[in-house]
């Protein structure tokens, strides 16, 4: 296992269609996040599972937004009913919880995927 | 979390060292600095972090002032691969999620 997979990496669809973007972590890491990034902007964070469980939602994840990580390695990211706003480059990160409760440190450093690239027409 | 503010863009020639600026002047004591680089359709990638110590890896050094206000990172001999958007994150030490990031600096290497 070499890294953070994404798939599609390109992904162009019509306004008010669905999408699904696929993650694949890295395979022991137990923390996964989705990112979005806009032109010209650092990325956004969305939301992150810890296994299984989705922990923290953003505001920036409408009702249109659903992830999931249902047996706490893959993920998936749907955009229900697309809208332009939505065109946007999605990022996908994992990283491995360890050490004492809630600290930082050199193990919990994410690594990213490279992306899906979501144009909405 | 505490704010960042880092120059738009910087030029550095290759081969030379080049020295990346970050202020955070509200940093907390419990929050850590990190860096990240973003190379052109591609995920950010970890480059270092410190909380009060410099540091050095192979890829940088982090110098962070006493006062913890700001902080540097150093490409020691700059490539024209390390072209890329590089952030500085302050992230809490109990927070340890999500990153946060800004805009960044453009660190466009020239041969």
């Amino acid at each position: 296992d070499t890294g953070v997979s994404q798939d599609p990496r390109h992904k162009i669809t019509k306004r008010g269609q669905n999408v699904t973007f696929r993650c694949d972590p890295i395979s022991e890491h137990n923390r996964l996040y989705w990112y979005r990034q806009t032109l010209g902007q650092g990325p956004e964070f969305l939301t992150y599972f810890q296994n299984e469980a989705q922990l923290e939602k953003s505001r920036l994840l409408s009702d249109r937004f659903s992830a999931e990580r249902p047996k706490g390695s893959f993920s998936t990211l749907e955009i229900q009913r697309t809208e332009q706003g939505d065109s946007a480059m999605y990022l996908c990160a994992s990283s491995l919880r360890g050490g004492r409760q809630g600290l930082a440190g050199p193990y919990n450093e994410q690594f990213f995927g490279p992306g899906t690239r979501l144009t909405v027409l | 979390d505490a704010k960042t503010t880092q120059p738009p863009s910087m030029d550095c020639a290759e081969g030379r060292a080049a020295n990346l600026p970050c202020n955070h002047s509200t940093i907390s004591g419990n929050e850590y600095v990190y860096w990240y680089r973003q190379i052109h359709s591609q995920g950010p990638q970890y480059i270092i972090h410190g909380l009060k110590n410099n540091e050095t890896n192979e890829m940088a050094s982090l110098i962070i002032t006493e006062d913890r206000k700001s902080s540097t990172l150093i490409l020691p001999h700059a490539t024209l691969r390390d072209t890329a958007v590089y952030y500085c994150i302050v992230r809490p030490r109990s927070n340890d999620y999500k990153l946060s990031f800004g805009a960044g600096t453009t660190v466009t290497v020239r041969a």
